[in-house]
């Protein structure tokens, strides 16, 4: 079945530092797939998301474009912020239209 | 303000003793959905409901019910809970059959002791 790898975190950055978090997933089809964000004690939030190869989505200053030759859609962030201390799901849309999730990574920024 | 609200946010049971958590919706969304968060598992989906009397099983809907009588409202229900049902659940909720962005309660902690 479809699924999703991330990168194990957690993930411990400083400030301003350059931010990748890995996501690779395996489908039938072309599913869209999506970056969820979640702060401490709240639900998730949408981050972005990429309904299609090569599309890139973008938000608060993060990035991640959809690669199908390699099955990837890692997320970026040029210059990250304490306030971006999180955990962050890369996850699929499957043909069913039913997410599959990644375990999530949590990052840790420290000033 | 639109939202998904859940109650309660934190409990704590003892194994056998039925609960229910609530989950409400105001944005006139057709779609919900429950799941569970552990920890290296990411969330796995309990149980959805494309609209009103309609719900069918996720991934892992062994030891929990669902129902859906009013749009707005889908409530969990733990008729026995376990040990192992001690998780963070979410509720979310989307505009139509998962094909829209979801919003997500704020999670409620179940503890089974």
């Amino acid at each position: 079945g479809d699924s999703v790898t991330q990168m194990e975190g957690p993930v411990t950055l400083s400030e301003e530092a350059f931010l990748t978090i890995n996501c690779t997933y395996t489908a039938t089809g072309y599913p869209s797939l999506f970056w969820y964000v979640q702060y401490p004690g709240e639900g998730l939030q949408l981050l972005l998301k990429a309904t299609k190869a090569d599309d890139k989505g973008s938000n608060k200053g993060f990035e991640a474009t959809y690669r199908k030759e390699t099955t990837s859609f890692h997320l970026e962030k040029g210059s990250v912020q304490v306030s971006d201390s999180a955990v962050y799901f890369c996850a699929l849309r499957d043909s069913n239209y039913q997410l599959i999730w990644g375990a999530g990574t949590k990052l840790i920024i420290k000033p | 303000e639109a939202q998904v609200t859940q109650n309660p946010r934190y409990l704590i049971t003892v194994t056998g003793k039925k609960l229910t958590v609530t989950c409400s919706q105001n944005m006139n969304h057709e779609y919900m959905s429950w799941y569970r968060q552990d920890p290296g598992l990411g969330l796995r989906q309990i149980y959805y409901s494309m609209n009103v009397e309609v719900t069918d099983k996720g991934d892992v809907p062994e030891g929990y019910k669902v129902s859906r009588k009013e749009k707005r409202n889908f409530p969990l229900i733990l008729e026995s809970p376990s040990p192992n049902q001690t998780s963070l659940y979410f509720c979310a909720s989307s505009m139509r059959t998962g094909r829209d962005e979801q919003f997500f309660g704020p999670g409620t902690r179940l503890t089974v002791l």
